[in-house]
């Protein structure tokens, strides 16, 4: 079956500790980004990826890095410059060409000790 | 992305329609609406999009007003399980789609 795996899906980290969040999908898509949610809230846009090797920030980068050295794969590395990194991570992929629908995993939850 | 403007939350009645209304009153003419749904603790699953023309599939019907300014996403008979967080969306192109709060619908027997 087709779709976007994402791992772990929950995840505890110290104060001060960077994590990887790995998200790797067999759809074929180019295009790929990474949410986060917050309890309550909609989502909001972290980084996205239209081509292998280039990526663009979204409105909420600092503290998060990203790289897409392979179509199929797009992690995100949360580093210890993210002041309130506790929250739901979705990762999500498209076409980009023809209507963009993006097609969601099922998250990854981190939680700082 | 033009602005979307959802009701907080609904509620409906099990085996009857949900009517769930957006306000996209800045939407541009080459500008998609699409739908969404979040059941919680789940990711996002696409749901129906349509651009002029009321739309309908498996899980759903869309109508578009004729001005496009505002849209109705209609779940036929609705369960239990169709309670969710229903996101509309009108991106304006490119790949930055972004996510409001959406309407939260509350299904009940």
């Amino acid at each position: 079956d087709g779709g976007i795996t994402q791992s772990p899906k929950y995840l505890f980290r110290k104060e001060g500790q960077n994590v990887t969040l790995s998200c790797e999908q067999n759809l074929n898509h180019d295009a790929m980004y990474w949410y986060r949610q917050d309890p309550g809230q909609g989502l909001r846009l972290i980084y996205y990826s239209q081509i292998v090797n280039d990526f663009q920030k979204g409105d909420i980068a600092e503290g998060y890095s990203v790289s897409r050295e392979k179509k199929e794969s797009f992690p995100l590395t949360v580093t210890s410059a993210q002041k309130n990194p506790t929250a739901f991570y979705l990762c999500a992929s498209s076409q980009v060409s023809g209507a963009n629908v993006l097609t969601f995993g099922a998250g990854s939850r981190l939680t700082v000790l | 992305d033009a602005k979307t403007t959802q009701p907080t939350s609904m509620d409906c009645a099990e085996g009857r329609a949900a009517n769930l209304p957006c306000n996209h009153s800045t939407i541009s003419g080459n500008e998609y609406v699409y739908w969404y749904r979040q059941i919680h603790s789940q990711g996002p699953q696409y749901i129906i999009h349509g651009l002029k023309n009321n739309e309908t599939n498996e899980m759903a019907s869309l109508i578009i007003t004729e001005d496009r300014k505002s849209s109705t996403l209609i779940l036929p008979h609705a369960t239990l399980r169709d309670t969710a967080v229903y996101y509309c969306i009108a991106p304006a192109g490119g790949f930055k789609t972004i996510f409001g709060a959406g309407t939260r619908l509350f299904v009940k027997a």
